[in-house]
Parts: structure tokens; sequence; C-alpha cells
């Protein structure tokens, strides 16, 4: 079945050590999104690929970083965690052509940890 | 930017009953697609029912419907004989179409979730 897997479903991480979530997707989706979700609260775009093109939320820290090196693959990189950057890191994708929007597709999402 | 809300923090009802989840939305755009997602407890999110804003037909996916009243900017859902399974948050979302090429998808814009419980 086509899907968007999640690597690690848990990762815990010591304070400022550098972590890296990796998603793929069978989809073959133009868009791959990430989102942070903390406990009890709606995920928040971090930022998305439109194919290669990188989309930055005017809001999301520097110390959070993506790559896509290909269709299928992107990564989320967060340089030195800190204590509140403990969530659920979700990531989307999504066939999008102009003047359409289609559905999301989430994967099971990473849950951070920070020690 | 587009702001979305959700006034009920948590719904409990009985298995079999119907339920209704509100879902208010403000926009400037014209053209919009609104979702309800689903996110049952320890795992992933799926998609629910999707409602395009140029359609006036109510959407409707097996025992869910939506009311969508684009001029109130309301679009509730209706969940008719609710199961067990059906316990889960339940977010509804705001996505704009992409307006131009390589201009970067929206992401969706998320209310904070109504968390629903069906007692058996």
């Amino acid at each position: 079945d086509a899907m968007v897997i999640q690597n690690p479903r848990y990762q815990v991480t010591q304070f400022g050590k550098p972590v890296t979530l990796s998603c793929s997707q069978t989809l073959n989706h133009n868009v791959m999104y990430w989102y942070q979700q903390k406990s009890s609260q709606a995920p928040k775009l971090l930022f998305h690929y439109y194919d290669k093109d990188f989309n930055n939320e005017a809001d999301t820290p520097d110390n959070f970083q993506s790559r896509r090196p290909n269709t299928s693959f992107c990564f989320l990189d967060i340089r030195s965690p800190g204590l509140g950057d403990a969530a659920m890191y979700l990531c989307a994708t999504s066939r999008d052509e102009i003047g359409q929007a289609y559905e999301q597709y989430f994967g099971p999402g990473t849950r951070l940890t920070v020690t | 930017a587009q702001t979305v809300t959700q006034s009920q923090p948590e719904m409990s009802v009985q298995e079999a009953e119907t339920v209704t989840l509100s879902c208010t939305y403000d926009t400037s755009e014209s053209n919009y697609y609104l979702f309800w997602y689903k996110q049952p407890p320890s795992r992933q999110m799926i998609l629910v029912i999707r409602q395009e804003a140029y359609k006036q037909q109510n959407a409707t996916e097996n025992r869910f419907s939506v009311n969508f009243q684009k001029a109130a900017k309301s679009f509730s859902l209706k969940i008719s004989d609710s199961q067990l399974g059906d316990t889960a948050m339940y977010f509804c979302a705001f996505l704009p179409p992409l307006a131009y090429s390589g201009g970067g998808a929206d992401g969706l814009t998320f209310g904070k979730g109504t968390h629903l419980i069906i007692q058996p």
C-alpha cells in the first residue's frame, strides 16, 4: 500500500545534541510537509517542499532545517534541540496542482523527547 | 491569514448516538478547501471528509457528513450511529488552493481539536 513512513517512531536526544528525523513516501506526491504537534495542541506547519523548492514558515526557528534529496525522502534536522522542542513531528504529503488543493496524507509521526 | 476555531474541547456521547462537532473559520479567500481529520490515540492522522468551498452540496462519507455554511463560515461534522472506534481527536482544517506554480502549497491551518469520546 502507498503510504507515508516516518522513522524512528520514538526518538530521545539530549539537550543541544543534533537530531535528524526522516520521512519517506511511496505516493509519489510532489509536496512534503513537516508539522510540529505539542501535547494537546493542533499541528503547526514548520515548512514544506514543493518539488525541490523549500518554503519556510516565517515563525519557524532557525534551529529547524530540512532536506529533500529526492521525491521520496524528506528529513527534519534539529541543530540544537531544547526542552521546548519536545513534541510529535508529523510528516505529510500531498499532490498539488495550480488552482487545486488535495488532502494531505500523514505519517504516524515521530515523538521526540529531549532530556 | 486564516483562522480555524473549534469551540468544543471535549465531547462524550453514547455508542450509536449522533454527534455534531462544530467548526468556524475566518478567511478572505473566496475559494478554499475544508477538511475534517481524525487522530486516534497514538495513531496517525487520517482524513475523514473534505469539502470544496465552491460546491454548495454538503459532503458525505458513509456515517460522516458535514453542514457547510459558507456565508456563516461554518463547517460542522455530523457522525451518525457513532462507534467505539470513532473515539479520537477531531481536527477541522482549512487549505487554500495552490495559487501559482512553484509558489509553494500552503500547509493546513488546524483548529485546536475536539476530543470525542464514545462511551459503550
